[in-house]
């Protein structure tokens, strides 16, 4: 598609359920995102992808969040017993990774709410 | 220190004003630089890429200063439209996509 598309777009977890977000990039694309925002506007890079590869996981809180970007299949970030903080509104982005001035394109978030 | 930093404002103008926004990173190796766009907590959008020797885009001019690690953005008669949150976003070049974004800063223009 032309858009990058973020489902779902609100998600409510009581502390300690599993939440599951998914992202499809835009066709093309070979590169995903994923960005987690909290309150303030402070965007925090969780990782990145190439194709179906990790290719940057160095922002992932690895003991409760996994991600997956598999062929033919919506990418998708995982968070394994949620806590209170990781309420926040979650962003992928893709890229056709053409070099560093290549911007990233958004999607319109899931906004997920721990209580 | 941080990444990159803003003046996180408010600005609040009136419509037709023109109004100036900065921003410093403290990386000097960083690569690419924008100005992004974000309307009520919804998708950053990009506004525009910010280049060595300056760019402007209608109403819109970005500048670089590599020395002084200083980025800025300038809107010449802001329109309603125009208010949002400016995020100053950075690129060190170390990995694709790792981007660096400052805390926004918050424009209002009022009739």
């Amino acid at each position: 598609g032309e858009e990058v598309a973020q489902t779902p777009k609100h998600l409510v977890r009581g502390e300690g359920q599993k939440a599951k977000l998914y992202c499809a990039p835009i066709k093309g694309h070979s590169y995903v995102f994923w960005y987690q925002q909290v309150l303030k506007n402070e965007f925090k890079f969780l990782i990145s992808f190439q194709n179906e590869n990790v290719f940057d996981e160095t922002g992932m809180p690895k003991e409760r969040f996994s991600a997956k970007c598999l062929p033919n299949s919506p990418c998708s970030l995982e968070i394994q017993a949620t806590k209170l903080e990781d309420s926040a509104v979650y962003f992928c982005a893709s890229s056709p990774g053409q070099g560093y001035n290549s911007p990233l394109h958004f999607g319109n978030g899931t906004r997920l709410t721990v209580t | 220190r941080k990444e990159v930093e803003q003046d996180p404002g408010p600005f609040n103008v009136p419509e037709g004003a023109t109004v100036a926004f900065n921003c410093t990173y403290s990386n000097s190796a960083s690569q690419s630089f924008f100005w992004y766009r974000q309307d009520c907590r919804k998708e950053p959008k990009l506004l525009m890429s910010v280049y060595s020797s300056g760019n402007e885009d209608g109403r819109f001019t970005a500048q670089l200063n590599r020395a002084s690690q200083y980025i800025s953005l300038l809107i010449r008669d802001s329109k309603l439209s125009d208010s949002a949150t400016y995020l100053c976003v950075v690129n060190r070049g170390s990995t694709l996509g790792r981007l660096y974004f400052g805390r926004g800063t918050q424009l209002t223009v009022w009739p």
